[in-house]
């Protein structure tokens, strides 16, 4: 079955510090990859997404994500964390051959502290 | 612009009431989707409209739910005799269109909340 899975429930980190938000995904084919934001009574927000070419992708707010299809892995990134980037963040997944949805991973709460 | 905008804001209605959740997209965008964010379900997409084609209603969980897109625009998510579990934020998104690469990145309005006593 086609999926996508964040296997980190919650990620803590100091201001400052690079963090990393895991994502990995399960397909037949070529997947569309992005990334969202939610904050507290807030919609999600898109961060960025991955189409073709370049494997590491730059998004809003200092955000980039690197897709490795060997491993099938999206990960997001940012080389300096700030409290501010505390929210729940979702990877998800759209496959060419199944029109607009896209399939959300479980969504992990990311705490950065000062 | 505008983004994509939903009413009400918070639905508390009783076990066995209808319901009807609006969403008005962004204009121009020929696409639009509900999703359900919920504890246990995490989010789920529930239903899509893409211009004149017949929507994508796979994610719909019971034929107790409905959806209809009116002129291309606004749209109705309608969930009828309502049960706890039905409980839950529905989400509204919207895109240029629904698998064109560049131009089919959703944007999501700010939700929802469901509460069926």
């Amino acid at each position: 079955a086609q999926s996508v899975a964040q296997p980190e429930d919650q990620v803590n980190v100091a201001e400052g510090n690079p963090l990393t938000v895991k994502c990995t995904y399960s397909v037949s084919g070529n997947p569309y990859l992005f990334w969202y934001v939610q904050y507290p009574n807030r919609g999600l927000q898109f961060l960025l997404k991955y189409i073709t070419g370049d494997n590491l992708v730059k998004g809003s707010y200092g955000f980039e994500a690197e897709f490795n299809k060997s491993q099938t892995s999206f990960h997001l990134k940012k080389p300096s964390a700030l409290v501010s980037d505390s929210a729940l963040y979702f990877c998800a997944v759209r496959f060419y051959n199944q029109g607009g949805k896209l399939i959300f991973g479980q969504g992990t709460e990311l705490s950065v502290k000062p | 612009g505008a983004g994509v905008s939903q009413s009400p804001s918070n639905k508390v209605t009783e076990k066995g009431k209808d319901v009807e959740l609006r969403c008005d997209p962004i204009s121009g965008h020929t696409a639009l989707y509900w999703y359900r964010q919920s504890l246990g379900q995490g989010l789920e997409f529930l239903i899509y409209f893409q211009g004149n084609s017949a929507p994508d209603k796979s994610g719909l969980p019971s034929d107790r739910f409905s959806a209809e897109r009116t002129g291309g625009s606004v749209s109705t998510l309608t969930i009828q005799r309502t049960q706890q579990e039905d409980s839950a934020v529905y989400l509204c998104a919207s895109s240029l269109v629904a698998s064109g690469g560049r131009t089919d990145t959703q944007y999501f309005g700010p939700g929802t909340r469901l509460t069926v006593l």
